[in-house]
């Protein structure tokens, strides 16, 4: 099993410009999850998936974040216009059991420098 | 969600067992208590999780009091690699995930 994968692992933009992180689930999984980690704020839940389906994006900071699951294998999480606020390492999570807070299984996650 | 209490840091020799203790004096009795940590440079990993008993698992051990307002985290035999931030977390398990936080966590460091 090669676990959650996400790319780009690295990625430095420029202030205003889109960024689009990726995620592959674990093969099977009917939950998704997108995190942001920073010093600041630790680690934050930014919006989670049930099979496909958006559930809650409470977490989501503005406008300017939107996230999407055309399909069991494969979300985005998109950032248009990027901020340095915004610099952070963004995680993604996938667990086998539907709509619960339990075992989760992260990826390597995708660390995001804006200039 | 109920708020916890973990120490900011703690110390444990190489073979000897870490206990980690978390203090969550709100949690309400359909909360869970769950362990993650995370390595450096790594993704949290999830450990264990709990209601009321007791549990163990292949990477350690949770024990719960018996009021719930505290628990500990216990790993047997801590290695060099177990050096990582671990985070006590309170949660419902419902459908929603809801706005959840991992919280600031306990960073263990294990010396040889």
């Amino acid at each position: 099993d090669a676990g959650v994968i996400q790319s780009p692992r690295h990625e430095v933009t420029e202030m205003g410009q889109e960024v689009t992180l990726r995620c592959k689930p674990i093969s099977g999984h009917n939950s998704l999850f997108w995190y942001r980690q920073t010093m600041m704020r630790g680690l934050e839940l930014l919006i989670y998936f049930n099979n496909n389906v958006p559930i809650d994006d409470s977490g989501m900071p503005e406008d300017r974040f939107s996230a999407k699951m055309p399909n069991a294998s494969f979300s985005t999480l998109k950032i248009q216009p990027s901020e340095p606020r915004d610099s952070a390492v963004y995680f993604c999570a996938s667990s086998p059991k539907e709509g619960r807070f339990n075992e989760q299984f992260f990826g390597p996650g995708t660390r995001l420098t804006v200039l | 969600d109920a708020k916890t209490t973990q120490p900011t840091s703690m110390d444990c020799a190489e073979g000897r067992a870490a206990n980690l203790p978390c203090n969550h004096s709100t949690i309400s009795g359909n909360e869970y208590v769950y362990w993650y940590r995370q390595i450096h440079s790594q993704g949290p990993q999830y450990i264990i999780h709990g209601l009321k008993n007791n549990e163990t698992n292949e990477m350690a051990s949770l024990i719960i009091t018996e009021d719930r307002k505290s628990s500990t985290l216990i790993l047997p035999h801590a290695t060099l690699r177990d050096t990582a931030v671990y985070y006590c977390i309170v949660r419902v398990v419902t459908t929603n995930a809801g706005k959840s936080t991992f919280g600031d966590g306990t960073t263990l460091t294990v010396k040889p």
